[in-house]
């Protein structure tokens, strides 16, 4: 069964505009997330962990466990921001990573 | 910044032949991951280590793959006999005491 489900597998927005990127979770514990940004051709960078509550580049994410839900939202996308966007379920103690499939935002001029 | 270091960054095989991919993960960092990503799919877990041992593995993770840290700094993944389906870019991550994965650029690995 799917632990992480990212519905959208690409997104498209032009510069300025608000962008939400879903997460859903399905865990029985209390829910570990992070959000993992991969630019072209480059390495998975952690972008957001929801322990953290901190805003990074801009973007935001809250967990909602009543909607088992981590999406990630910038205000005003720009077009640097343009990447795969991975959102991870820690599970274990041995802090294994579940990822889900991806979401790959363009922001256009 | 500190880095994990991956070599190579591409390796071409051919089916049944023996891959070593090698990591240089962060020097103070205790815990050492293996993930992969096939083309078009998710990142999926392989194999944690910690204290010179596996601590966890997938069933991705079978008697054809096994990792070493054979002299504290390097860690490898080898792939004993690789076959078509192992084709898939490997990504290797280090942690230290905190939550933080360090993510290496990765190994895009082609079988042929």
């Amino acid at each position: 069964a799917q632990r992480v489900t990212q519905p959208e597998k690409l997104l498209s927005v032009f510069k300025g505009a608000p962008v939400e990127l879903k997460c859903n979770y399905s865990y029985s514990g209390s829910p570990e997330l992070f959000w993992y940004v991969q630019y072209s051709r480059q390495r998975l960078q952690l972008l957001l962990r929801h322990i953290s509550r901190e805003s990074i580049k801009g973007f935001t994410a809250d967990l909602n466990k009543g909607e088992t839900s981590f999406h990630l939202k910038k205000p005003f996308a720009q077009e640097e921001d343009s990447a795969m966007y991975y959102c991870a379920l820690k599970e274990g103690g041995n802090y294994k990573l579940t990822f889900g499939k991806g979401t790959l935002l363009t922001v256009n001029p | 910044e500190p880095e994990v270091t991956q070599t190579p960054s591409h390796q071409v095989t051919q089916m049944g032949q023996e891959v070593i991919l090698r990591c240089v993960p962060i020097s103070n960092h205790l815990y050492f991951y293996w993930y992969r990503q096939i083309l078009g799919q998710k990142v999926e877990f392989l194999v944690s280590f910690y204290n010179n041992e596996i601590s966890e593995k997938s069933e991705i993770f079978d008697d054809q793959f096994s990792v070493e840290r054979p002299d504290g700094s390097n860690f490898t993944l080898k792939i004993r006999s690789t076959k078509l389906e192992d084709s898939a870019m490997y990504f290797c991550a280090s942690r230290g005491t905190d939550y933080g994965y360090t993510f290496g650029s990765g190994t895009r690995l082609t079988v042929v």
